[in-house]
């Protein structure tokens, strides 16, 4: 399997421009994640989805971030307007639906620049 | 407030010596504990994890071990070697929980 696929790797935009981030999660797997890594706060959960169903949005920083998942294979984490302070590498990650022993799996990530 | 603690941002290690990497967590509701390893430019994986009901789990070269009343974990490595050097990051959950909550990383160089 070729794991967790995301694109794009880097994306350097300007502030106030939409971003795009994409994801295709393993074949198989029913939850994905989407996470953000800052130095300063490490890795964040943004969202979570099971069956293609938002489940937990609660770390998503605000209202200019949106994630859709419109079929098993697809995901989106979408930012309008883009701010500096979102520059960041944002993961996606899949996972099985069992029980705890599942681990999840992650993409190789998505290095956002805004200025 | 963070609810997962790795309070050494960074950790060097002589080649051969024990690595020890600490966690702290506050929620007493975690019950099950993962470490995940990541290289530069790539996604974190998979080291290994440990449940709630037992206090040790060994795996090679890496132990998790687990004191529930300081709700505190550590990850030994034994022996480092260069290529593990890379960020480690502790995570919690719930047994039948999806949401990991991921401490800030602690970045372990093993030196030749």
């Amino acid at each position: 399997d070729a794991g967790v696929i995301q694109s794009p790797r880097h994306e350097v935009t300007e502030m106030g421009q939409e971003v795009t981030l994409r994801c295709k999660p393993i074949s198989g797997h029913d939850y994905l994640f989407w996470y953000r890594q800052t130095m300063m706060r490490g890795l964040e959960l943004l969202i979570y989805f099971n069956n293609n169903v938002p489940i937990d949005d609660s770390g998503m920083p605000e209202d200019r971030f949106s994630a859709k998942m419109p079929n098993a294979s697809f995901s989106t984490l979408k930012i309008q307007p883009s701010e500096p302070r979102d520059s960041a590498v944002y993961f996606c990650a899949s996972s099985p639906e069992t029980g705890p022993q599942e681990t999840q799996y992650f993409g190789p990530g998505t290095r956002l620049l805004v200025l | 407030d963070q609810q997962v603690k790795q309070n050494s941002p960074s950790l060097s290690v002589q080649e051969g010596r024990i690595s020890i990497l600490n966690c702290d967590y506050t929620n007493s509701m975690f019950d099950y504990f993962l470490w995940y390893k990541k290289y530069p430019a790539e996604g974190p994986t998979f080291l290994i994890s440990i449940s709630s009901i037992k206090d040790k789990n060994e795996d090679g070269r890496f132990t998790v071990f687990l004191n529930k009343s300081a709700k505190h974990l550590s990850l030994h490595i034994v022996p480092s070697q260069p290529g593990d050097s890379a960020v480690y990051f502790c995570a919690a959950t719930y047994v039948y929980g999806q949401n990991f909550v991921f401490g800030p990383g602690t970045r372990l160089s093993v030196l030749p």
